[in-house]
C-alpha cells in the first residue's frame, strides 16, 4: 500500500457530517494559498485558493477561510462524503519573487458511511 | 483540463544505477517543478524551472541533476541511484505568474521509485 501518510494526524468523521481541517503556515509575508487533496496512489489534486487580502473563499462544498493575525487556514468540506476520504494539505506561497509553493505535511480525512 | 503525466508509475532500480524520471505537460505553462514526498516531510522541492533550459535548485538538490530542452519536458536525473533515494517523485507545473494572477501548481500521479 502507499506509504504517504504515515503518522499524519487524522479526523474521523461521519458521511454527512461537516469536517475542518486546519493548517498553520509559517511565513507572515506569504501572500497565496492553495488547498490540495491527495487520494491514495495520486497526485495532489488542487480544491481551491486564497488570496491573502481575502480571508474567505467558498468553492462547492468547500470553503477557505484564512485568518492572517494567527496565520491560519482552515479547509471547510460541507455533507462530507466517502470520496472526500484523501490527504489534505496546504500551500502557501513565500514571496520570494518567484512562485515557490511551501507545503504542510498534511491532514488524513476518513470518511465513514 | 490541465494534464502532467510522468512516465513510470512505479518504478525499481539497483544502487549505482542511471534514472531518468520524465514529466509532459500539455498546457504550454512556463514553470515547470519536480518534488520528493516522503512521509511526515511532506513536499520538498528538489529542482523548478521557468523556462527551456533554465533551472534552478530548490531546496534538497544533492544527488539530483534535471534537464529542460523543450518547455512541455522536464525530466529529473538521478545520476547514481542511493538507497535514501527511494521515494514518491511528483512533477508538477503552472503558468507564469502575474501579479494578480493565479499561480497554482498542478501535478502529475507521481513515480513510486524504490533503490535497492
Amino acid at each position: 500500500g502507499e506509504s504517504v501518510g504515515l503518522h499524519l494526524p487524522t479526523l474521523s468523521v461521519q458521511e454527512g457530517d461537516n469536517s475542518i481541517i486546519n493548517c498553520a503556515y509559517s511565513n507572515s509575508a506569504s501572500d497565496y494559498f492553495i488547498w490540495y487533496k491527495q487520494e491514495s496512489g495520486k497526485g495532489p489534486q488542487f480544491i481551491i485558493d486564497i488570496r491573502s487580502n481575502m480571508d474567505k473563499r467558498q468553492g462547492q462544498r468547500v470553503t477557505v477561510l484564512l485568518n492572517k493575525t494567527v496565520k491560519h487556514l482552515s479547509l471547510q468540506i460541507a455533507a462530507t462524503q466517502p470520496g472526500d476520504s484523501a490527504v489534505y494539505f496546504c500551500a502557501e506561497r513565500v514571496n520570494t519573487g518567484f512562485q515557490k509553493l511551501v507545503f504542510g505535511t498534511g491532514t488524513r480525512l476518513l470518511v465513514s458511511p | 483540463d490541465v494534464k502532467v503525466t510522468q512516465s513510470s508509475r512505479y518504478l525499481v532500480k539497483r544502487t549505482g544505477e542511471k534514472v531518468f524520471l520524465e514529466c509532459v505537460q500539455d498546457m504550454d505553462h512556463e514553470n515547470m517543478f519536480w518534488y520528493r514526498q516522503d512521509p511526515g516531510l511532506g513536499l520538498r522541492l528538489i529542482y523548478f524551472s521557468y523556462d527551456v533550459k533554465m533551472k534552478e535548485k530548490g531546496d534538497i538538490p544533492e544527488g539530483y541533476s534535471v534537464s529542460r530542452e523543450k518547455k512541455e519536458r522536464f525530466s529529473l536525473i538521478l545520476e547514481s541511484a542511493s538507497t535514501n533515494q527511494t521515494s514518491m517523485y511528483l512533477c508538477a507545473s503552472s503558468p507564469q505568474g502575474l501579479a494578480g494572477g493565479k499561480e497554482t501548481q498542478y501535478f502529475g500521479p507521481g513515480t513510486r521509485l524504490l533503490v535497492l
